[in-house]
C-alpha cells in the first residue's frame, strides 16, 4: 500500500537548521511530485511548495523563498525539506503529501513537529 | 494569490442530517478543487478532487459540486466519523491555496 513515512519530532535553537525526511513506498516515487505544507498547531494548512521528482527542480511558495530546501534521495525514494536559521514562527508541524494530477494531495505524511524554542 | 474563502467556520449537525460546506475562489478555478477531511493529531485525507470525484475509499455519502468560483462539499446522513475539520484547496494556480477550515461536530 501507498505510505508515506516522516521522520521524527524535532526541537532546535533559533538559528540552528533541521533536516525532515519523506520516505516513499507502494508506488513509483518519481511518477508523482511530492508537496510539502506547514500547519501552525491550532491552525490551517499552507502550502510551502513542491518538487518535481522526476527532474528534481523545486518550486517554493513566496514565504518559502531563500532558508528552505527540498531535495531528494531518488535512489531512497526519499524527499527532504531542509530549514536553516530556524525562527520561532517556524514552529509548526510540517507534512509532506504526494501530488495528484490535478494538484491536489492524495496521500500524506504523518507530519513531523518541528519546535523552535530558546 | 487565489483566495478561498469557506464558510461557516464551524456548524453542528445531527446524526443522519445533511450538511454542506461551501468554498468560494477570488477567480475562476475550473474545478481544480479539492477537499480534505482532518481529525485532531492526524493527516489531512483527501475526500473529493477535481471538484466532483470521489477519492477511493470515501464513503459515498460525501459529494462535491460546483463550478468557476463556488463549490461546495455536502455531507449526507451524518456520521460520528465525519466529526472534523473540512478544508477545501485550489490547485489551479501556484501558490496553491487552503480555504480557512470549517468544523464539524456532532450535535
Amino acid at each position: 500500500q501507498i505510505q508515506l513515512v516522516q521522520s521524527g519530532p524535532e526541537l532546535k535553537k533559533p538559528g540552528e537548521s533541521v533536516k525532515i525526511s519523506c520516505k516513499a513506498s507502494g508506488y513509483t516515487f518519481t511518477d508523482y511530485a511530492m508537496h510539502w505544507v506547514k500547519q501552525v498547531p491550532g491552525k490551517g494548512l499552507k502550502w510551502m511548495g513542491w518538487i518535481n521528482t522526476y527532474t528534481g527542480k523545486p518550486t517554493y511558495a513566496d514565504d518559502f523563498k531563500g532558508r528552505f530546501v527540498f531535495s531528494l534521495e531518488a535512489s531512497a525514494s526519499t524527499a527532504n525539506l531542509q530549514i536553516s536559521n530556524l525562527k520561532n514562527e517556524d514552529t509548526a508541524n510540517v507534512f509532506c503529501a504526494r501530488g495528484g494530477l490535478g494538484d491536489y494531495f492524495d496521500y500524506w505524511g504523518q507530519g513531523v513537529m518541528v519546535t523552535v524554542s530558546s | 494569490d487565489i483566495q478561498m474563502t469557506q464558510s461557516p467556520h464551524s456548524l453542528s449537525a445531527s446524526l443522519g442530517e445533511t450538511v454542506s460546506i461551501e468554498c468560494l475562489a477570488s477567480e475562476g478555478i475550473s474545478n481544480y478543487l479539492a477537499w480534505y477531511q482532518q481529525k485532531p493529531g492526524k493527516s489531512p485525507q483527501l475526500l473529493i478532487y477535481y471538484a466532483s470525484s470521489l477519492q477511493d475509499g470515501v464513503p459515498s455519502r460525501f459529494s462535491g459540486s460546483g463550478s468557476g468560483t463556488q463549490y461546495s462539499l455536502k455531507i449526507s446522513n451524518m456520521q460520528p466519523e465525519d466529526e472534523g475539520v473540512y478544508y477545501c484547496q485550489q490547485g489551479y494556480k501556484y501558490p496553491h491555496t487552503f480555504g480557512a477550515g470549517t468544523k464539524l461536530e456532532l450535535k
